[in-house]
Parts: C-alpha cells; sequence; structure tokens
C-alpha cells in the first residue's frame, strides 16, 4: 500500500494568514492525488484533484501543486469557513489511501 | 452532481454482519463512474473500503477484502456494502460516495457501532 503522510497533523493560523499543508507518498504517485476538506460532523469536499485542479465552487485561495512524492495544498489568506481538517488522498494505485489529516485552528 | 443517502443499521452485535445500502438520485448509477465506500472512526482518519461500477466489478482494501462485498443494484439505483465477522474496530461512520475523480458527491454518512 501506498502511504501518505501529512506534515504538520496541526496547525494554527489567523484570519488572512496564509498557511501550507505538506502530503508525502511512499512512492511516486504520478499527479493522482486529491485534497478533501472536513468538518466536524461533515462529510469531506473535495477541493482538489490531479494535484492542482479546483474543484467547481472551491475559492481561489485554494491552490495545490507537487508531483511523484511530495504535495502542498495552500491557502493563501485563511478565511473563518476554511478552518477545517484537511486529508490527501492517492488515487494511483489500489487501496486509495488517505493521509492522517491536518487539523488546521483558529490562533 | 448527485445526491447519495445511506441508511442501515445503527447498531451490529460482534460477529454480526454489517449491511448498509447507499441510494443514488439525480443521476444513473448505471453510469460509467465507480461507487464507493469510505469509512472513519469516531475522531479519527478516512479509510477506503472498496468501491464498484456499473457491471459490477469491484476493488476491495486488501485490509478488508475477506470479510466486505459491495454489490449492485441497477433497478433500484443502490449500491450496497456488507461487511461480516465485524468487532469494535469496525465502528465508524461510513460514506458512500461517487468516484469521479476524485470522490466528489459524497452521502451525509452513517454511524454504526458495533456492540453486544
Amino acid at each position: 500500500d501506498i502511504q501518505l503522510t501529512q506534515s504538520p497533523s496541526f496547525l494554527s493560523g489567523s484570519v488572512g494568514d496564509g498557511v501550507t499543508i505538506t502530503c508525502r507518498a511512499s512512492q511516486g504517485i504520478s499527479s493522482s492525488l486529491a485534497w478533501y476538506q472536513q468538518k466536524p460532523g461533515k462529510a469531506p469536499n473535495p477541493l482538489i484533484s490531479d494535484t492542482s485542479t479546483l474543484q467547481s465552487g472551491v475559492p481561489s485561495r485554494f491552490s495545490g501543486s507537487g508531483s511523484e512524492t511530495e504535495f502542498t495544498l495552500t491557502i493563501s489568506s485563511l478565511q473563518p469557513e476554511d478552518f477545517a481538517t484537511y486529508y490527501c488522498q492517492q488515487l494511483y494505485s489500489y487501496p486509495y489511501t488517505f493521509g492522517q489529516g491536518t487539523n488546521l485552528e483558529i490562533k | 452532481q448527485v445526491q447519495l443517502q445511506e441508511s442501515g443499521p445503527g447498531l451490529v452485535k460482534p460477529s454480526g454482519t454489517l449491511s448498509l445500502t447507499c441510494v443514488v438520485s439525480g443521476g444513473s448509477i448505471a453510469s460509467s463512474n465507480w461507487w464507493s465506500w469510505v469509512r472513519q472512526p469516531p475522531g479519527k482518519g478516512l479509510e477506503w473500503i472498496g468501491e464498484i461500477n456499473y457491471s459490477g466489478t469491484t476493488n476491495y482494501n486488501p485490509s478488508l477484502k475477506s470479510r466486505v462485498t459491495i454489490s449492485i443494484d441497477k433497478s433500484k439505483n443502490h449500491f450496497s456494502l456488507k461487511l461480516t465477522s465485524v468487532t469494535a474496530a469496525d465502528t465508524a461512520v461510513y460514506y458512500c460516495a461517487i468516484m469521479v475523480p476524485p470522490l466528489r458527491d459524497w452521502g451525509q454518512g452513517t454511524l454504526v457501532t458495533v456492540s453486544s
């Protein structure tokens, strides 16, 4: 199985800050990486597919980059609704696996 | 966008079988997509369980493969999950979702507790 390791696991920021979350894969996965946002008690919401393709309706302050084994999700200017948990997922090979999550909290 | 809704018992006894159904609305389950199950233990991360396509082809997580079956019923526009020999470790919120990719549309999730 391909393991995904997110860093940091916990992150705090203030409204207006820029933040970056990293997802490292245990082997190369080309660009087959997605990012999800999850709020308490809700299903995950897809933000990005194929490393950098923003899903419909997702604000442009979210962006993704990377390839093979290292990927990043960047939020350019935190808004109150961005405080949530973020997961990466590889869609390169079965079983599809998720990172352990990054909990983004208000500072 | 499609809408998905999970249903099934919220409590299953240890060693029993967990059975859930995901009803799809706003689209046909016979489309060329994969229909997925994902679970999340309380306070923990996401685990991909497996998926099925319109022709009934399945892919399962090897960690669960011996216990899991996903099936599809095109006449009812739904797909189902069965997990046998459950233990407390299978207690989780179970989600169904459509893989576009990514997992684009999700059900609201249903909590299944394994307890006697």
